[in-house]
């Protein structure tokens, strides 16, 4: 089963606007990931949040977490076509690292 | 370091052949997973081995499918007989024991499975 449901589906930009997708999830957490998948290099991990923290930022990426409403964001700023991709949020909510992955969000950066 | 690694790329089969994917994780990661991803949907688990032993194949078919990590490093995963329904990537992946150190899993490049 699919732990996190990515929000929109699919997303489409100008180079240099920022991006923003949702992920919700059902059960509690401890931490929560985000990764990126192209054609080209797979999938690749981001960013991972914990359950006790609500923000994070690596380079052009910010993460947030509201465990009250199971949600997460994922923004990234000033992109370039470069971020072309489909990012997933991944859960780890089962004491064994076990990764459970949402269905994710294509997104398609213009030049 | 040296990423994790998969073989084949990718393979042809006939439905009711059987197929075997092989991946090599890195170094010292104890934990293994097996993901198969069907296009346009997000990686599902199909077995999770912590060393040698497994911690998670509740979406395993174990009727077609089995997996094993002999001595706790490389793995291989098994599909006999395949169904059409099996065409997908299978995707291996590997994380340090109990402890995400902020690094998240780290993907092969995945065995694309096409059955006919």
């Amino acid at each position: 089963s699919q732990q996190g449901e990515e929000d929109p589906q699919a997303l489409s930009i100008q180079e240099g606007e920022n991006a923003t997708m949702n992920c919700s999830y059902k059960t509690s957490i401890n931490n929560l990931q985000w990764y990126r998948q192209n054609s080209g290099r797979g999938l690749v991990h981001l960013i991972l949040i914990r359950s006790n923290e609500r923000e994070k930022h690596s380079g052009r990426l910010r993460v947030t977490l509201d465990t009250s409403k199971k949600s997460s964001s994922l923004l990234i700023t000033a992109s370039r076509a470069a971020d072309t991709a489909s990012y997933f949020c991944a859960t780890d909510s089962s004491g064994y690292s076990t990764l459970t992955f949402g269905k994710g969000t294509m997104l398609l950066v213009s030049p | 370091e040296a990423g994790v690694a998969q073989s084949p790329r990718y393979k042809i089969i006939e439905k009711r052949q059987s197929v075997a994917f092989w991946c090599n994780p890195i170094s010292g990661h104890a934990t293994l997973y097996w993901y198969q991803q069907i296009l346009g949907q997000g990686p599902k688990l199909l077995i999770q081995f912590q060393n040698n032993g497994v911690v998670d194949d509740s979406q395993l078919p174990k009727d077609r499918f089995s997996a094993e990590r002999l001595k706790g490093v490389d793995s291989t995963l098994k599909i006999q007989p395949a169904k059409l329904e099996d065409s997908a990537v299978y995707l291996c992946a590997s994380s340090l024991m109990g402890s995400w150190e902020g690094l998240g899993a780290f993907f092969g490049q995945g065995t694309r499975l096409t059955v006919v």
